[in-house]
């Protein structure tokens, strides 16, 4: 089976632009959440989407937002980019009823 | 509020040598705690998986352990080798809610 995947690897935005970053889940699996990791917060959990809807939210303000289409493939949107957005995003998928969480490779965001 | 926390935030050993990883949460009342590993310019490998009930886990030479009374658990890694070295990440996911709080990771250099 293939694995998650991430599009873009690699995004240079600038200021107050928006930007949106594409997952796709392992085959057969429902649920994506997504994580943001920098070097002073670590890993947070931004939202788990489920059959299309969001199940779980994060302490994230509502400049990011995303949302999950009928093949299970999640999209996550940030906008009005502050330098502070600059993270790694990993995605993740999980088979229903399980635990455990298979990772993206992420999409790094700098925001210059 | 969960918090995780993991000591030491780096570790370097010379190849060949037992070492022990330790993570700490402050609310015993989790569902699981996961063990994962980030390998540079990757993705998070989940690697050890322990339900609240469970004392333990292993697979090949690592060996995750979890004390809930006392807040803890050791990943324990056998026979060290160069292709170890990358950062261990615990995580806890409480109330089965699918939400993971994660600790800051440790830093392993295994030196050849």
């Amino acid at each position: 089976k293939a694995g998650v995947t991430q599009t873009p690897r690699y995004l240079i935005k600038t200021r107050g632009q928006q930007v949106t970053l594409s997952c796709s889940p392992i085959s057969g699996h429902r649920s994506v959440s997504w994580y943001q990791q920098t070097p002073g917060q670590g890993l947070q959990f931004l939202f788990e989407y489920f059959s299309e809807t969001q199940r779980n939210k994060g302490n994230f303000p509502g400049r990011f937002s995303g949302r999950q289409f009928s093949n299970s493939r999640s999209e996550m949107n940030v906008s009005t980019l502050e330098l502070g957005d600059s993270a790694l995003y990993l995605c993740a998928s999980r088979a229903q009823g399980g635990h455990e969480q298979y990772f993206g490779p992420g999409t790094r965001l700098t925001v210059t | 509020k969960q918090e995780v926390t993991q000591i030491p935030a780096a570790l370097s050993v010379p190849e060949g040598e037992n070492l022990v990883l330790n993570c700490s949460f402050t609310d015993s009342a989790i569902y699981n705690l996961q063990w994962f590993r980030q390998d540079p310019g990757k993705g998070l490998t989940s690697l050890l998986l322990i339900q609240s009930s469970q004392r333990e886990q292993t697979s090949g030479r690592l060996n995750a352990s979890l004390d809930k009374s006392s807040g803890r658990s050791t990943l324990y890694i056998a026979a060290s080798q160069p292709g170890d070295s990358a950062t261990y990440l615990c995580a806890v996911e409480e109330d089965s809610n699918y939400q993971l709080i994660w600790g800051a990771g440790t830093k392993l250099i295994i030196k050849p």
